[in-house]
């Protein structure tokens, strides 16, 4: 089965919103990761968390420290180059990281 | 600068045909991967390796081989590409391969199997 499920699936926002976007982990993951992939199909690392949280402008990620089981990524402020898919990727501790299905976000002007 | 290069950057082939896929990095990274992307979905993983002329299998290695032949290179090889094999495939590096080993992905490689 999945070990990562990722939610919502497909997400719309007006501009100047606030979202999160969740990932759940069927068990105890060791570290996540988080990227955009854009409309050329690049993906591109926004964070890698093995605990705690990261911020980097209008992003924002946490990682569930306590029974790791989940991540989550915070996006202030909309803007239409957010637009694109949001996929995270988790690692038990070996060599595979997980990923999930990815969230489709539109930002709407 | 690209760190993770791949190529080509996109190929048609044919069924039954050999197709390799390349991949080039200048992390001075051990570990490489390739996974595969199918539309609408996240990326599995095939091969990956953590040295040079070894490789090991991912989740999903039936009709792929890997080929590690130094630090910086790492190819996929379909001997006999099938419909089943049309995905985006990418290639990436980590500096460890366990837990707490942050990935970096190459560009991706569209690869069309008629």
């Amino acid at each position: 089965g999945d070990q990562v499920e990722q939610s919502p699936s497909a997400l719309s926002l007006h501009e100047g919103t606030d979202s999160a976007l969740r990932c759940n982990f069927t068990t105890t993951m060791r570290s996540v990761q988080w990227f955009r992939q854009n409309s050329r199909g690049s993906l591109i690392s926004l964070f890698y968390l093995a605990s705690g949280t990261k911020e980097n402008g209008r992003l924002k990620s946490a990682f569930d420290s306590k029974e790791r089981r989940y991540s989550t990524l915070h996006i202030r402020d909309a803007q239409l180059e957010d637009s694109g898919t949001y996929f995270c990727a988790a690692n038990t501790g070996y060599q595979n990281f997980y990923f999930g299905k990815g969230t489709s976000l539109t930002v709407i002007p | 600068e690209a760190a993770v290069t791949q190529s080509p950057r996109s190929k048609v082939a044919v069924t039954g045909g050999k197709v390799t896929l390349s991949c080039h990095q200048t992390n001075n990274h051990d570990y490489m991967y390739w996974y595969r992307q199918d539309t609408g979905h996240g990326l599995r993983l095939i091969h990956y390796s953590y040295v040079a002329d070894s490789t090991e299998k991912g989740d999903i290695p039936d009709g792929y081989k890997a080929s590690r032949p130094s630090q910086e290179n790492f190819s996929l090889i379909l001997e006999l590409a099938s419909l089943s094999q049309t995905a985006v495939y990418f290639c990436a590096s980590s500096d460890w391969g366990g837990a707490y080993a942050e990935q970096f992905f190459g560009p991706g490689t569209r690869l069309t199997v008629l």
